[in-house]
């Protein structure tokens, strides 16, 4: 496989549940990103990890749970989700997370439905 | 804080035809980066193009050309010989030279006519 992968791709979900979604990256990057993607805004950047530690936490709620075990592959555990919480939640990697780095490689999105 | 804005919600264009589509934004720095991104209804988003702010030369990538005008803080992204494949949302985004902080704006989706 090559560039960025998330699974799953669909995820229906209750307000009760308890789910994680799974980033891997098989480009080398040494930093990975979550943003969510809500309909008609702006993609929201909601964590960043570099060399395996979180840098960034821009405000998210705390029933969302970033984690890193390793730079090839990032996490976000999901617990008592709300509705608005619908969305689609992009994984992005780039070389590094600094002025070095340039571009951000995405992933292909998981489709997330709170019910 | 920086801000980005794309005015154009939507846009449509007919094939081999040409289309531009605005960005604008707002910052303080005068070092950074500025991208447009392409996410097709696959949803993975792939760059486009990107344009380091202290380069006068626009960026160019085959059909892809930029006319960045810094003073105005203006990013705009043309498109020539419009192809089917380019129906897709297209976002502009800005890095700052610090670090990874990137704004995306809030996209323009592109409909190519046959």
């Amino acid at each position: 496989e090559t560039g960025v992968t998330q699974t799953p791709r669909h995820l229906v979900m209750g307000m009760t549940n308890k789910k994680s979604l799974k980033c891997e990256q098989h480009l080398g990057h040494n930093a990975m990103y979550w943003y969510k993607q809500s309909a008609k805004k702006p993609l929201e950047l909601m964590f960043v990890y570099s060399l395996e530690e979180r840098v960034e936490n821009n405000s998210v709620p705390s029933r969302f749970s970033p984690e890193c075990p390793n730079s090839s592959h990032l996490f976000l555990h999901l617990h008592t989700l709300q509705p608005e919480d619908s969305a689609l939640y992009l994984c992005a990697s780039s070389q590094d997370w600094g002025p070095s780095s340039y571009e951000q490689y995405f992933g292909p999105g998981t489709r997330l439905t709170v019910t | 804080a920086q801000t980005v804005t794309q005015s154009q919600p939507e846009m449509s264009v007919q094939e081999a035809e040409t289309v531009t589509l605005s960005c604008t934004y707002d910052t303080s720095e005068s070092d950074y980066y500025l991208f447009w991104y392409k996410q097709p209804p696959s949803r993975q988003m792939i760059l486009v193009i990107r344009q380091e702010a202290y380069k006068q030369q626009n960026a160019t990538e085959n059909r892809f050309s930029v006319n960045f005008q810094k003073a105005a803080k203006s990013f705009s992204l043309k498109i020539s010989d419009s192809q089917l494949g380019d129906a897709a949302m297209y976002f502009c985004a800005y890095r700052n030279p610090y670090g990874q902080n990137f704004v995306f704006g809030p996209g323009t989706r592109l409909s190519v006519l046959p």
